[in-house]
Parts: C-alpha cells; structure tokens; sequence
C-alpha cells in the first residue's frame, strides 16, 4: 500500500493545454514537497509547502496544499514540452520526519 | 561540489549473490536516505540515518543492511540477492533545519536486476 496515492498515472497532453495533478492521502503531513524526475536521474526538488491551505506558484506552476495538510495538487498552466517528466509528491510524517513519496505521475507535452 | 554520488549505475546480481551499494556525499549533510523505485509505485524508504553510528529502518528493511561510519558515507547491503529486489535504488541526502525546512538531494541511481 502506497501513502500518498498520486492521479492521474499517466497524462499526456498538446503544448499549451493546462493539466493539474493530485496527491492525496488519508494521513496528516507535516510538509509535503513536489520533485520532477527526468529519466536516468534522481528526482529534483520543484516545492516545498507547509501551511494548510498554503499555495505557491513557481511561473506557470501553482502549488497548493490542502487545508488539512492530507493532500495537494500541481497546476500547470500552458505546458511546454520542457515540462515533460515524471512528477512526484512527498509527504513529511513519523517520528524522524521522514518523507514518503506518491505513486508519481509520468507527464508527456506533445510539440 | 560532486553532490550525491552511486556507483555503480548499472548491475546484474544472480539470485543468492550479495552486493554493497555505494553512496557518498561532499555537502556535509547529517541526513542520508536509501529509496527504491518500482515502475508506477513511486519511491519507497529503505533505510535513512540521522547521522554518524546512527540507522533505522524505514517502509521496506526486509533484505538490505545499512551502516553510517561517517557522515560521508552510506552503503545499502543487499546480502542473499531476490528477484524481488530487481529496482533503481536511489541515495538521498539532506541538512535539515527544523521540522519543516529539509530539500533532498538525489544522486543519479543504482539500476539492479537480479536474475
């Protein structure tokens, strides 16, 4: 079983459309982070957020965490193909903090 | 400023056989992590440490031994090798200051099939 689930999977869209993704979960995080993951490398850190309701945008990247701090969502407003990349939520909880990452989405932005 | 470095990036492990992954970073960072990574399940904790002489298990120990000798330094073992433990495996570091203020630097992957 997975913490953090992650939708939709897969998502492949024109330049230009706009898409959001989501991180939900049942349990309470203290912060929760969005990485970009291209192939054959490690995933990069894109966000960190961690007050409830909190949103941060990142040029054409909006960020928002849920008011109960259990889940989050990515926006992405006229994707580019340079957007193209598997991203991955991550959610801080335990005793030591430690982050727990979603499913991932693979996100494709076609020319 | 090498960041996080693996070695090696690719491997193939026949069943039984045994291996050390190797992890090493230049930032100083008290905060070490093992991931794995199965298509479509994202990343799972293997193991993390908080510093020098300390580990703990995170969601799937089962199979892999860690040690911290320095802060440099933080090898996965995989001791009796499964098919079940064919995955990329990703090391993580990070200097955490407070709670809620922690970025994780990936190094570039282990890719392991065990056949």
């Amino acid at each position: 079983t997975q913490l953090l689930e992650q939708s939709p999977q897969f998502l492949s869209i024109q330049e230009g459309e706009n898409l959001t993704v989501y991180c939900n979960s049942s349990s309470v995080f203290s912060s929760l982070q969005w990485y970009r993951q291209e192939p054959g490398e490690g995933p990069v850190l894109l966000v960190t957020v961690v007050t409830g309701g909190e949103v941060k945008k990142l040029k054409r990247l909006t960020f928002q965490f849920g008011d109960a701090r259990k889940d989050s969502s990515l926006h992405i407003t006229a994707a580019q193909p340079g957007d193209t990349g598997l991203y991955l939520c991550a959610g801080a909880r335990g005793a030591g903090n430690q982050f727990y990452f979603g499913t991932g989405t693979s996100l494709t932005v076609i020319p | 400023n090498a960041g996080v470095t693996q070695t090696p990036k690719f491997r193939i492990l026949k069943i039984g056989q045994s291996m050390t992954l190797q992890c090493a970073q230049d930032m100083n960072h008290n905060y070490m992590y093992w991931y794995r990574q199965d298509p479509g399940m994202g990343l799972k904790l293997i193991y993390y440490s908080v510093g020098a002489g300390i580990t703990d298990k995170g969601e799937v120990p089962n199979g892999y031994n860690v040690s911290r000798s320095t802060t440099e330094d933080f090898p996965l073992r995989l001791e009796l090798a499964a098919p079940s433990q064919t995955s990329v495996y990703f090391c993580a570091s990070s200097y955490r200051q407070g709670a809620t203020n922690e970025k994780l630097f990936f190094g570039s992957g282990t890719q392991l099939s065990v056949l």
